[in-house]
């Protein structure tokens, strides 16, 4: 079974600065998904950004940018000149690839809040 | 993205008695899901439900317990039975896109507490 370990039970950044949320994950599997997802106080769930394994190429959504190592499996969170919204549980992600013929359902890890000082 | 919602956002409800969550969504989806958040914990997947067929629960958790209804592919229900203080927990529903598979996105969860 695939597991999603986040290492830091919190992080803080001042504002417009930039901090990596660290996220390692275990799996046999050579073809999936990686999410990074933020939970803020208000508790919806919200994508930030997605990672395909076949890719080598790290994905980057305005801010918030990747750097995802297949090999050490590992799928960090860049977030760049942070803001007092970023604050928030951020839930790092897994799931199998259909090609896999694993399950579709998601296993995060225990999350990091990320606190963004003013 | 798909627009999701719940109701209720949030509920008190006495041990012993049931509660039925409802996850409407403003497109067709074929992949639902619902998952369990447990105070300061992560997101548990219950079940998957997939219009037209039973469904799918993993493990730890059971139907009586968790019945679920899927009778279209814009809605859901999860119904919480016979509650206890342990089921107290934020409810997640999320859906795969069919244009968008692979990548869950969430309602806003309800929040129960059971006295």
């Amino acid at each position: 079974a695939q597991t999603v370990t986040q290492s830091q039970p919190e992080m803080s950044v001042q504002e417009a600065e930039t901090v990596t949320l660290s996220c390692t994950y275990d799996t046999s599997e050579s073809d999936y998904y990686l999410f990074w997802y933020k939970q803020p106080p208000s508790r919806q769930m919200i994508l930030v950004i997605r990672q395909e394994a076949y890719k080598q190429q790290n994905a980057t959504e305005n801010r918030f940018s990747v750097n995802f190592q297949k090999a050490a499996k590992s799928f960090s969170l860049k977030i760049s000149d942070s803001q007092l919204g970023d604050a928030a549980m951020y839930f790092c992600a897994y799931r199998s690839a259909a090609t896999q013929g694993g399950s579709e359902k998601l296993v995060f890890g225990k999350g990091t809040k990320l606190t963004v000082n003013p | 993205s798909a627009v999701i919602s719940q109701k209720p956002s949030r509920d008190i409800c006495q041990r012993g008695t049931s509660l039925t969550i409802q996850c409407q969504v403003d497109s067709q989806v074929t992949m639902m899901f619902w998952y369990r958040q447990q105070p300061g914990q992560s997101l548990t997947l219950i079940a998957t439900a997939n219009q037209g067929s039973e469904a799918t629960y993993e493990s730890g958790f059971v139907i009586d317990k968790f019945p679920i209804s899927r009778p279209n592919l814009t809605f859901s229900t999860l119904t919480v039975s016979n509650m206890s203080p342990e089921d107290s927990s934020i409810y997640l529903c999320s859906v795969e896109q069919d244009t968008d598979q692979e990548t869950q996105y969430f309602g806003p969860g309800t929040r129960l507490l059971v006295l």
